[in-house]
């Protein structure tokens, strides 16, 4: 059964502690994509990564960080420099051209 | 700059009538694009594409219009179901230019009347 997995659905943060979400894909798609989502707006980019070991930053990249060691695997780390991490975030991948398939969402909180 | 609007943020109809959900863009160089649907703390699911070099695509009670001309393209159910109440959202690309990245309207919460 192929699809991408998020977690945790809920995440609790305090002020000033970096914290990991995860992604994982076995669809065998070779793009992966983090996106933000905030009441009343469309998806903004952070990073995005066609090929293992390689990523760019997207619309909205600061305070955040990725690494893409494995195909199947793009975990996001939302940093202590983020001023405003509280969101919705959702992971996509896709093969080289066009439809993402997009997990559940995982939603951060700063406490 | 918003490079894809759509100005409607909310849209009520009458179950079994027809549902219209309107998408423009000011950029002309954008060769794909996409229709998502998207349940409250849920993922996009991805409903219906169209190229630029098309001006239809129907799938079902899905249809996409799309006019070049006016940059504009729009989503048509016929007829409405009350599982299509959710946000829609339009995205654009601009293909291998751009590593295929999307970019995405703010959405429109369309509900569906019994």
């Amino acid at each position: 059964d192929g699809g991408i997995t998020q977690s945790p659905k809920y995440l609790f943060r305090k002020e000033g502690q970096n914290v990991t979400l995860s992604c994982e894909q076995n669809l065998n798609h070779d793009a992966m994509y983090w996106y933000r989502q905030d009441p009343g707006q469309g998806l903004r980019l952070i990073y995005y990564s066609q090929i293992v070991n390689d990523f760019q930053k997207g619309d909205i990249a600061e305070g955040y960080s990725v690494s893409r060691e494995k195909k199947e695997s793009f975990p996001l780390t939302v940093t202590s420099a983020q001023k405003n991490p509280t969101a919705f975030y959702l992971c996509a991948s896709s093969l080289a051209y066009n439809e993402q398939f997009f997990g559940p969402g995982t939603r951060l909180t700063v406490l | 700059d918003q490079q894809v609007k759509q100005n409607s943020p909310s849209l009520s109809v009458q179950e079994g009538r027809i549902s219209i959900l309107n998408c423009d863009y000011t950029n002309s160089m954008f060769d794909y694009f996409l229709w998502y649907k998207k349940y409250p703390a849920e993922g996009p699911t991805f409903l219906i594409s169209i190229s630029s070099i098309k001006d239809k695509n129907e799938d079902g009670r899905f249809t996409v219009f799309l006019n070049k001309s006016a940059k504009h393209l729009s989503l048509h159910i016929v007829p409405s179901q009350p599982g299509d109440s959710a946000v829609y959202f339009c995205a654009a690309s601009l293909g291998m230019d751009s590593n295929y990245q999307l970019i995405w309207g703010a959405g429109t919460k369309l509900i569906i009347k019994p």
